[in-house]
């Protein structure tokens, strides 16, 4: 099992570019989630998806967009992307009836 | 609402010293929490939940609903424990909130 997988681990953009990370998990989890990563201010959820086809807000989603396309995959998308949304993404899934988070690697975004 | 707090950014130690990671929360129901440890390089994976009142890589943590606290603890600090650790507390179900973190520094 690969477990949850991230796509791409580094990626550079210019304000106002667009772009889509991927995330993927192999677990069958129903729940997956992305945060930003951020000095000192922790982890922070930006949407979160608790089965296929929802998704909701979380703590910071102004920015960005989320789609749920089957129990696998859940990506985020900046459709404008701005400096202060450099930071690293990461997502993570979870089973059902359970609070333990499978993270993936991260992607670190820097907008210029 | 729901909060997490970790008031050390840094813990610096030498080896073989005791280790104390501070975590407080603020929640009005009956807290689940857990920690999350991040080695350099690796993603963030588990480390131990209250839950289970387990003892993973010697570390330990107790739940005081009193002091609203779950500090980890480690009598004796290696070199490979130098991490990021994150308190997080679970809430809604299936989402969990994550403290800011603190980076403990094991030096030899």
């Amino acid at each position: 099992n690969a477990g949850v997988t991230q796509t791409p681990k580094f990626q550079v953009l210019k304000t106002g570019q667009s772009m889509t990370l991927q995330c993927a998990q192999d677990m069958n989890h129903n729940s997956m989630y992305w945060y930003r990563q951020d000095p000192g201010m922790g982890l922070r959820l930006i949407y979160y998806s608790a089965s296929e086809g929802t998704t909701d807000k979380g703590e910071v989603p102004n920015g960005y967009n989320v789609s749920r396309l089957n129990k696998r995959e859940f990506s985020l998308r900046l459709e404008s992307a701005a400096p202060s949304q450099t930071s690293v993404y990461f997502c993570a899934s979870t089973s059902a009836g359970t609070y333990e988070q499978y993270f993936g690697p991260g992607t670190r975004l820097t907008v210029t | 609402a729901q909060r997490v707090t970790q008031p050390e950014k840094l813990l610096s130690v030498f080896k073989g010293a005791p280790v104390e990671l501070k975590c407080n929360y603020s929640y009005s129901g009956s807290p689940e929490l857990f920690w999350y440890v991040q080695y350099s390089r690796q993603r963030l994976q588990l480390l131990l939940r209250h839950i289970s009142r387990e003892s993973i890589k010697g570390f330990t943590a107790d739940l005081n609903k009193g002091e609203t606290s779950f500090h980890l603890k480690k009598p004796f600090a290696q070199e490979e424990d130098s991490a990021m650790y994150y308190c997080a507390l679970a809430y809604n179900t299936d989402k969990l909130i994550f403290g800011t973190g603190t980076r403990l520094q094991v030096f030899p």
